[in-house]
């Protein structure tokens, strides 16, 4: 069954460091889209990708990178972590070519401290 | 910028009521999609329906687009139903990228 996964599931990192939030699609949906959900906030598109070897900014990008070396993977990248980058990040998978509903991931619950 | 708006906020319901959640949103819609999230889960895809009405199971939504609104209707509650509702959106402005609104947790009681 087509589906996207998340890996860790849960990760504690320390202040400054590094983090790497991966994400895998069985879809072979050209987009993918990592966003944050924290409450009073809602989801919000940190950043997203229209295929393998582009990356593009959303609405709040800053203090993050991404990268899409593949169709089915997309990673999200806090190069020096910070504890207001404590929240639920989920990925997902879309391809308005092929008409189809947004997939998501299960959650990386990220606590920086 | 694209503002979604949902109401209400939280709705408590005794089992085997109907619920109606409202979704308006800014400016037109190229897609619009209701999603379920269970307490402390992902969120599953319910219904895409950018225009008109449609039904699957127990829900049914009726979105009208040049009033810039949709509705999801659960008929029949069940306790299961319990979690947020959320509603999102594809301005048609060029890319593919879901708005969401902040959502309407539903609690069902028994």
């Amino acid at each position: 069954e087509a589906a996207v996964t998340q890996s860790p599931r849960n990760k504690v990192a320390v202040t400054g460091g590094k983090v790497t939030l991966s994400c895998n699609q069985t879809n072979n949906h050209n987009n993918m889209y990592w966003y944050r959900q924290d409450t009073g906030h809602g989801l919000r598109l940190i950043h997203y990708s229209y295929g393998a070897g582009s990356t593009e900014k959303g609405d709040i990008p800053d203090g993050y990178k991404a990268s899409r070396p593949s169709q089915e993977n997309f990673s999200l990248i806090l190069e020096l972590a910070t504890p207001s980058q404590t929240s639920v990040y989920f990925c997902a998978s879309g391809d308005r070519r092929a008409n189809s509903d947004y997939t998501f991931g299960s959650g990386t619950r990220l606590l920086v401290i | 910028g694209q503002q979604v708006q949902q109401s209400p906020a939280s709705l408590v319901l005794q089992e085997g009521e109907n619920a109606e959640l409202q979704c308006n949103f800014s400016s037109t819609a190229t897609q619009l999609q209701w999603f379920y999230q269970s307490p402390g889960g992902s969120l599953v895809s319910l219904l895409s329906n950018p225009s008109g009405t449609k039904h699957t199971g127990r829900l049914t939504s009726t979105t009208v687009t040049k009033e810039r609104r949709s509705s999801l209707h659960i008929s029949s509650s069940q306790t299961t139903d319990s979690g947020t509702y959320l509603c999102a959106i594809d301005p048609p402005s060029g890319s593919w990228q879901l708005i969401f609104g902040s959502g309407t947790q539903l609690t069902v009681m028994p």
